[in-house]
């Protein structure tokens, strides 16, 4: 699976959109982007995914660059129970079913 | 809304015990999975299963095992445990045969062993 760079640390006022960016400059053509969070002392919870077209669901937007090198999971709006730590993987069908996650970034909402 | 459900929150054992953790999933998802999270290491498979009774090692089997005896139930074994196994252990699911593979988690058991 590809490499993926995230900021360790992010702010954001209650109400306000997060943008949280993740950096995956050697991405493959067969490998999608998945965004995961982890609130403290719970297990990880899926949020979005995508190959190369945007994505809406009812908890965020994911926003992927048109050369796939870079993306941004949006929070429209943020609130107090969005802080955590969020996960950028970039990962490939059948890609030995196994899940990897680097440092993330944690977000912050504050009120 | 999937559900993935783990036995225990937190579990307080002793240096040589056998450790029962038990997770169930209520999808009818073919792949279970138990990783542990460890700060500064992040997620590490330890076994995966893709279907009752059959069973693959990830990247830290040793000291663990699994059994799969029924599809939605997959539990993680402890034979011996130790110091070094303490730890969160997170259990997820996942539909075979689908091209993104989405991985549903549970709410993970904090391991302490004394």
């Amino acid at each position: 699976d590809a490499k993926t760079t995230q900021p360790p640390s992010m702010d954001c006022a209650e109400g306000r959109a997060a943008n949280l960016p993740c950096n995956h400059s050697t991405i493959s053509g067969n490998e999608y982007v998945y965004w995961y969070r982890q609130i403290h002392s719970q297990g990880p919870q899926y949020i979005i995914h995508g190959l190369k077209n945007n994505e809406t669901n009812e908890m965020a937007s994911l926003i992927i660059t048109e050369d796939r090198k870079s993306s941004t999971l949006i929070l429209p709006h943020a609130t107090l129970r969005d802080t955590a730590v969020y996960y950028c993987i970039v990962r490939a069908f059948n890609a030995g079913n196994m899940l990897t996650f680097g440092g993330g970034t944690r977000l912050m909402v504050k009120p | 809304d999937v559900k993935v459900t783990q036995s225990s929150r937190y579990l307080v054992k002793r240096t040589g015990e056998k450790v029962f953790l038990e997770c169930v999933q209520d999808m009818d998802h073919e792949n279970m999975f138990w990783y542990r999270q460890d700060p500064g290491l992040g997620l590490r498979l330890i076994y995966f299963s893709y279907d009752v009774k059959m069973k693959e090692k990830g990247d830290i089997p040793e000291g663990y095992s699994v059994s799969r005896e029924k599809k939605e139930r997959f539990s993680l074994i402890l034979e011996s445990a130790s110091t070094n196994q303490t730890s969160m252990y997170l259990c997820a699911s996942s539909l075979s045969g689908q091209q993104q593979e989405t991985q549903y988690f549970g709410p993970g058991t904090r391991l302490l062993v004394l």
